[in-house]
């Protein structure tokens, strides 16, 4: 399958200061990327979705000021936490798919544990 | 709307003993389903997929899942476990065309020697 990176795998950041987050596709162009977010032993809850060179369209109760992400081009997507707090505290996924190939699933990144203190 | 309904969140099994854990969907659309592996501290790895055609879907590591459309389900069994497979199990269910994905609360597999 296709291969989508995220970094960095884990980071630790003092409270009130930002963080980024990378998903990039490795092999294929990613017309749409997906972030989630995991709380500890619960399902993958989707932040939002963006297409390239698009807004992105975050779901409700995502507050799009705090989780920011950018989509400029067909490899990379970035969320950018913007003054954490302990409770962003969390694991991260991306997942990112090429809509204009038919029959192709959207494939995950590695994840990245937040940690705010 | 969908949703996805995992009625075990941990299934505790012996080595080498068979396994099936359990998936329910409701969708008022036609759906792709899907089963996913996480490791501790890992993404999400793909077991397989349904589609369309065969109900009967075969994916890596062994696994296999049965779609059945009547009951609404898509459980996933493997014959014979390894230590190895012990992780959390998603499953997933998207509408055709492979649109946002709708995971259920998981299912963690713990097999013991």
């Amino acid at each position: 399958g296709a291969v989508v990176s995220q970094h960095p795998s884990r980071v630790i950041c003092k409270s009130g200061t930002s963080v980024k987050i990378e998903c990039r596709s490795l092999d294929f162009q990613a017309t749409t990327m997906f972030w989630y977010r995991q709380f500890p032993k619960k399902s993958l809850m989707l932040m939002a979705t963006s297409n390239e060179g698009s807004k992105a369209t975050y779901e409700q109760g995502v507050e799009k000021d705090k989780f920011l992400i950018n989509h400029a081009s067909l490899t990379l997507s970035t969320l950018t936490v913007t003054s954490a707090h302990p409770e962003d505290s969390s694991f991260y996924i991306c997942s990112a798919r090429d809509r204009r190939v038919s029959n192709t699933e959207a494939f995950f990144g590695q994840g990245t544990r937040l940690t705010v203190v | 709307a969908q949703s996805v309904t995992q009625l075990d969140s941990q299934v505790p099994v012996f080595e080498e003993a068979p396994v099936e854990l359990r998936c329910n969907y409701s969708s008022s659309v036609s759906v792709y389903l899907f089963w996913y592996v996480q490791y501790p501290n890992q993404g999400l790895q793909l077991l397989l997929k349904y589609l369309s055609g065969s109900t009967l879907v075969k994916g890596i590591n062994g696994f296999e899942a049965e779609f059945n459309k009547s009951q609404t389900s898509f459980h996933l069994r493997k014959p014979s476990v390894h230590i190895s497979d012990t992780a959390e199990y998603f499953c997933a269910v998207s509408g055709s065309g492979y649109s946002t994905l709708t995971f259920g609360k998981g299912t963690m597999l713990l097999v013991s020697p």
